[in-house]
């Protein structure tokens, strides 16, 4: 079964305004990372949020984490045509030593230039 | 800087046949390796990860195995392909020996089709 669940399963906007999505998971976790996947193509990493932090940015992207809901969110703010790709949440679960990194099924993001 | 390697990046095999894809990371040693599957239009599940030559776990149970003959290099292999094979496979590397996996960095894939 999968650690991590996105939420929405596809988020369609315009050219500017901001895309929004959330990931729930369900163990205790060392990291949660996001992720982008163009069509086709493997996954690049976008940044990584340890479970100590709160929030982390970078660039326009500014990720949130609430362990005690077992939830994050990641926003893109001003949205380009470039950022339509698949967005996946990753978790690191702790019960699992650390080694595996496991994905969520995805956000579908689509931004209409 | 560290680079991966993935090939065929797109492969259509008859039912029955052998499978053989290849990963080799450069630019690091004693990565752990990762194999994924994703089907189409869905996230990735997670097949086989090492933490160093030789040593392979699996995650789920299926028509697949893998190998690290070296210690940058990752292999999926199948001695009969089933319909149920088909998808897109990803490499990636990420930590090293066995330490805390942080981020994960991908190959390109290979599509694998099965007919």
């Amino acid at each position: 079964s999968q650690q991590g669940e996105e939420d929405p399963q596809a988020l369609s906007i315009q050219e500017g305004e901001n895309a929004t999505m959330n990931c729930s998971y369900k163990t205790s976790i060392n990291n949660l990372q996001w992720y982008r996947q163009n069509s086709g193509r493997g996954l690049v990493h976008l940044i990584l949020i340890r479970s100590n932090e709160r929030e982390k940015h970078s660039g326009r992207l500014r990720v949130t984490l609430d362990t005690s809901k077992k939830s994050s969110s990641l926003l893109i703010t001003a949205s380009r045509a470039a950022d339509t790709a698949s967005y996946f949440c990753a978790t690191t679960p702790l019960s699992r030593g650390g080694f595996k990194t496991i994905f969520g099924a995805g956000t579908r993001l689509f931004v209409k230039a | 800087s560290q680079t991966i390697h993935q090939w065929p990046a797109t492969l259509v095999q008859p039912v029955g046949s052998p499978l053989s894809l290849e990963c080799t990371v450069e630019g690091t040693s004693n990565p752990n390796l990762y194999w994924y599957r994703q089907a189409a239009g869905r996230g990735l599940q997670l097949l086989f990860y090492s933490v160093g030559i030789g040593q392979i776990s699996s995650e789920v149970p299926q028509n697949l195995s893998a190998s690290r003959p070296q210690d940058r290099q990752f292999i999926l292999s199948s001695k009969k392909l089933l319909l149920s094979d088909s998808g897109f496979y990803l490499c990636a590397w990420g930590g090293t020996s066995g330490s805390l996996t942080g981020e994960l960095f991908f190959g390109e894939g290979s599509r694998l089709t099965v007919l």
